[in-house]
């Protein structure tokens, strides 16, 4: 089965620095989206992405948050100026088409570490 | 707004028995759809079950089934034979222009 992809599994960073994790959907996929997980709480939806462009972001996704399909493949998710509360995991997901898709297949995540 | 809510934050059932973990959903969409994923220790998100909105027959994955009502708003996940492998974080989630996750039920198999 295709699987969406994400690298790194593991990213430690210091306050302050920039992380770009960096995910690989599905290829014939359209919709691209970023959920965060902090430990022990909820998955959160951050932003969905399609046609190049953001379709919907929530209001966790602040200015520090940009995305990115920098060519056919990659999407990617910045953080400009991490903080320690931007210790998470990181979900990368795709779908083939938003309201009426029937399966959004998740990469098996990015855990940051703020130290 | 939508919503996810999951009741139970953790359940527990002795190995081979049956386990049903609850979940309810609030959405101004006629069309939409509803999932349970498994996050295991690993933190993955494991895809177990769908269920499309128009469809009234409950959906059935091998041992896992759901029990739609889409009056009451409700999707619970049913769990038969449960086996030590399907100890993990459960979480509903419910997708119209996107999907949002309930707080989850960490089940728990006892041998």
């Amino acid at each position: 089965e295709p699987e969406v992809t994400q690298t790194p599994s593991h990213q430690v960073t210091q306050m302050g620095q920039e992380v770009i994790l960096r995910c690989v959907p599905i290829s014939n996929h359209l919709y691209f989206y970023w959920y965060r997980q902090i430990l022990g709480q909820k998955v959160e939806f951050l932003v969905s992405f399609y046609n190049n462009e953001i379709s919907e972001k929530s209001e966790i996704f602040d200015d520090q948050f940009s995305v990115e399909r920098p060519d056919g493949s990659n999407f990617t998710l910045k953080i400009r100026s991490t903080k320690l509360e931007d210790s998470a995991m990181y979900f990368c997901a795709s779908s083939e088409a938003l309201s009426y898709n029937e399966k959004l297949f998740f990469g098996s995540g990015t855990q940051l570490s703020v130290l | 707004a939508q919503t996810v809510t999951q009741s139970q934050p953790e359940m527990s059932v002795q190995e081979a028995e049956t386990v049903t973990l609850s979940c309810t959903y609030d959405t101004s969409e006629s069309d939409y759809y509803l999932f349970w994923y498994k996050q295991p220790p690993s933190r993955q998100m494991i895809l177990v079950i769908r269920q499309e909105a128009y469809k009234q027959q409950n959906a059935t994955e091998n041992r896992f089934s759901v029990n739609f009502q889409k009056a009451a708003k409700s999707f619970s996940l049913k769990i038969s034979d449960s086996q030590l492998g399907d100890a993990a974080m459960y979480f509903c989630a419910c997708l119209d222009d996107k999907i949002i996750f309930g707080k989850g039920t960490r089940l728990h198999i006892l041998p």
